[in-house]
């Protein structure tokens, strides 16, 4: 079956350095997103990695391995506006989008 | 430019009733998706539309559920009739598109149902 793995929940420091993890076993593959939810709000589109290695974007960075079906998002100089849940998503071969469960991130002055 | 609306963003009802949720993809958009958000169960695609043809209706819940896209610029999900386990968040997400997407998705606000 197609399976999506990340932590339920995370805690982290203002000002600090966090990496969320997701493991994904799906039927071939056509890249790994990664999505902001804040709370009763809807998810906003954060990263797409299809090629290994690391995309930075800001305080954003997203880093993939195809290889080992494994991918995380690095969130730099932690805001308390980052409490978030961060969704991670792939695609399989046939273009359909595997959600995880999301990780909720809660940032602590 | 404007982005997905949906409405209504609440709705309460008593079971057994009709729902029906609206949306309005970004002009342009080939692909619409309409997707149920829980705690228990995350986010759940239910359908999609490909140039308003529904494409994979495989997560629709059961025949109470029901989509339509008439045109390129607005779908509706209904629910008929409605228990108190179809109480979510109700997701419509649009994306450009040619015979495949690329899975970057814009979302809209939600429309939020409780039913009592």
């Amino acid at each position: 079956g197609q399976n999506i793995d990340q932590p339920t929940e995370m805690t982290a420091t203002e000002g600090a350095i966090v990496q969320i993890n997701c493991t994904y076993q799906t039927s071939g593959f056509n890249g790994l997103f990664w999505y902001q939810q804040h709370a009763g709000e809807a998810p906003t589109f954060l990263s797409y990695n299809v090629l290994d290695g690391l995309e930075e974007k800001g305080r954003f960075s997203s880093f993939l391995s195809r290889s080992k079906g494994y991918s995380y998002l690095l969130l730099k100089e932690l805001q308390m506006k980052d409490s978030a849940s961060y969704l991670c998503a792939a695609l399989d071969s046939n273009y359909q989008l595997i959600w995880g469960a999301g990780t909720k991130l809660i940032i602590k002055p | 430019d404007a982005g997905v609306i949906q409405s209504p963003r609440h709705e309460v009802t008593e079971m057994g009733q009709e729902v029906t949720l609206r949306c309005k993809p970004i002009s342009g958009h080939d692909y619409l998706f309409w997707y149920r958000q829980t705690m228990m169960r995350g986010l759940e695609l239910l359908i999609y539309f490909n140039n308003n043809v529904p494409i994979d209706d495989s997560g629709m819940p059961e025949d109470r559920f029901s989509a339509k896209m008439p045109n390129a610029s607005f779908s509706t999900l209904k629910i008929q009739p409605s228990e108190p386990r179809d109480s979510a968040v109700y997701f419509c997400a649009s994306t450009p598109g040619g015979e495949v997407y690329t899975g970057e998705l814009f979302f809209g606000e939600g429309s939020r149902l409780t039913v009592l």
